[in-house]
């Protein structure tokens, strides 16, 4: 079966620190894969999407990047945090069935 | 540009007491909308998919139904434990099948 890991599940960082989120898929092949950040009692806003190996479209433009160094995995960078980008990110993947996508269980990051 | 927009953003009702979530959409073209459910801080999780105007799905307390321009999600005689928010997308032909979501409302159910 299908699974998605997301790590960490909580991170503080200080502002201008750098920033990486890790994103893997078990069991399929050559998925698209989604980057999504919620704000505090908003809905999910797109950041990034991949349909393949080293291929990223960016959605929303910003302090962060991705970056998709093999097939099942997805990273989120940034080089210098801002306090903005405080939230809950979360990373998904579309088994191109009826359900739409499937989500990692997110990570909370707190910049101070 | 595709927009969701749900209504109510927050909905507090008594045990057994029913009611309706709404959620409006605007697209290009739609492929599907989603209901998803999500509990505070873990990801939403799948409850339906509609395709196209007069289709209705059920699970449980839960009844999703689709018109050309909105969807409704209707809560049958709910429970505490159904307490979360409920999250509407729509996935649009082309585009790599990404959802763009609404705010989504956060229900909550008093014993």
């Amino acid at each position: 079966s299908q699974t998605i890991h997301q790590w960490p599940a909580t991170l503080v960082q200080p502002v201008g620190s750098p920033l990486s989120l890790e994103c893997t898929v078990e069991g399929t092949s050559n998925p698209n894969l989604y980057w999504y950040r919620q704000a505090a009692g908003r809905g999910l806003q797109l950041l990034f999407y991949s349909v393949g190996i080293g291929q990223i479209s960016s959605e929303v433009p910003q302090n962060l990047s991705a970056s998709r160094p093999q097939d099942r995995q997805f990273i989120l960078s940034s080089k210098k945090l801002l306090l903005s980008d405080s939230g809950f990110y979360l990373c998904a993947w579309n088994p191109e069935t009826e359900r739409g996508a499937f989500f990692g269980q997110g990570t909370r990051l707190t910049v101070v | 540009e595709d927009q969701v927009t749900q209504s109510p953003e927050a909905l507090r009702l008594q045990e057994g007491e029913s009611s309706s979530l709404n959620c409006s959409y605007t697209v290009s073209g739609l492929r599907g909308l989603f209901w998803y459910r999500q509990d505070p801080g873990k990801g939403p999780e799948f409850l339906f998919t509609l395709y196209s105007a007069g289709e209705e799905k059920e699970k449980e307390r839960l009844k999703a139904t689709l018109t050309k321009k909105e969807s409704f999600l209707h809560i049958t005689a709910p429970k505490p434990e159904d307490s979360a928010t409920y999250l509407c997308a729509v996935q649009v032909w082309g585009g790599a099948q990404k959802l763009v979501f609404g705010q989504g409302t956060r229900l909550t159910i008093n014993p």
